[in-house]
C-alpha cells in the first residue's frame, strides 16, 4: 500500500532564508505527487504536482519540488521564505485506481517563520 | 476560477444526532471525495464517488456514514449517529477523469460533536 513520510513535524526558518521540506513516498508504480499547504483554519491549497516529465516542478508562491525516483523523494523548496509562508505543508501521493485518484497524505510539517 | 464549496463552515452537534455535510463540486467534475482531518492529525481518505455509486471507501467509512448526490449538483456526507470521535474537519474534493488531473478541495466543514 502507498504511504508518505514527512520526517519533520516542525521546522523553523528565518524570514529570507531558504527552505526545504522533506517527503518520502512508498508506491509500487509511477507516483502522482502533490504538495498542499494549509493555513490555520483554512482548507487545502495545491502548491504543485508531479505526474511525469521534468523532475523539477514549479508551483505557486515561488515553491518548487524535485522528484527523485532513486530516493523515493519529493522535497519541497523555496529559496527565500516570507512570513506569510508559515503554515502546515502536506505531501501526498495519488494512487490511480479505476480512473480516480485516492490521495494518501503525510502527517504534515508545520513551518514557523521567525523574524 | 471555479471552486468547491462546502456548507456549513462549522457545525456543532450533540452526540447521537445525525448531521449532513454539504458540498457543491465543480460543475464539470465527475469524481467526488470526502476526506477527514482530526485536529492535529493528517488528512485521511474516507470515500470516493463516481457515476452515482461509491468507488472506494476506507475502513473509517463504516455503516454510520453515507454519501449521496441527490440532485446532480450537491454531494453530501451523512453521519447517522455522531460520536465524539467524529469531531474533525471534513473536506470535499472533486476532479475530472483522466491522467494528470488534480483534486480540488473545498474549504472544509469543522464538525464538533459535544
Amino acid at each position: 500500500a502507498q504511504s508518505v513520510t514527512q520526517p519533520d513535524i516542525h521546522i523553523t526558518v528565518s524570514e529570507g532564508a531558504s527552505l526545504e521540506l522533506r517527503c518520502n513516498y512508498s508506491y509500487g508504480a509511477t507516483p502522482y505527487l502533490f504538495w498542499y499547504v494549509q493555513s490555520p483554519g483554512q482548507g487545502l491549497q495545491l502548491l504543485l504536482k508531479y505526474f511525469s516529465g521534468d523532475t523539477l516542478v514549479q508551483g505557486i508562491k515561488g515553491f518548487e519540488a524535485e522528484f527523485k525516483r532513486s530516493q523515493s523523494s519529493f522535497n519541497l523548496r523555496k529559496p527565500s521564505v516570507h512570513w506569510s509562508d508559515a503554515a502546515e505543508y502536506f505531501c501526498a501521493v495519488g494512487a490511480l485506481a479505476t480512473g480516480f485518484q485516492k490521495l494518501v497524505f503525510g502527517t504534515g510539517t508545520r513551518l514557523l517563520v521567525s523574524p | 476560477e471555479p471552486e468547491v464549496t462546502q456548507t456549513p463552515s462549522h457545525q456543532v452537534t450533540q452526540m447521537g444526532q445525525e448531521v449532513i455535510l454539504r458540498c457543491v463540486p465543480i460543475s464539470n467534475h465527475l469524481y467526488f471525495y470526502w476526506y477527514r482531518q482530526i485536529l492535529g492529525q493528517k488528512v485521511e481518505f474516507l470515500v470516493s464517488f463516481y457515476n452515482n455509486e461509491i468507488s472506494e471507501k476506507s475502513e473509517i467509512f463504516d455503516d454510520q456514514f453515507s454519501v449521496e448526490r441527490p440532485d446532480g449538483s450537491n454531494f453530501t456526507l451523512k453521519i447517522r449517529s455522531t460520536k465524539l470521535e467524529d469531531s474533525a474537519m471534513y473536506f470535499c474534493a472533486s476532479e475530472t477523469p483522466g491522467q494528470g488531473v488534480e483534486a480540488f478541495f473545498g474549504q472544509g466543514t469543522r464538525l464538533t460533536v459535544v
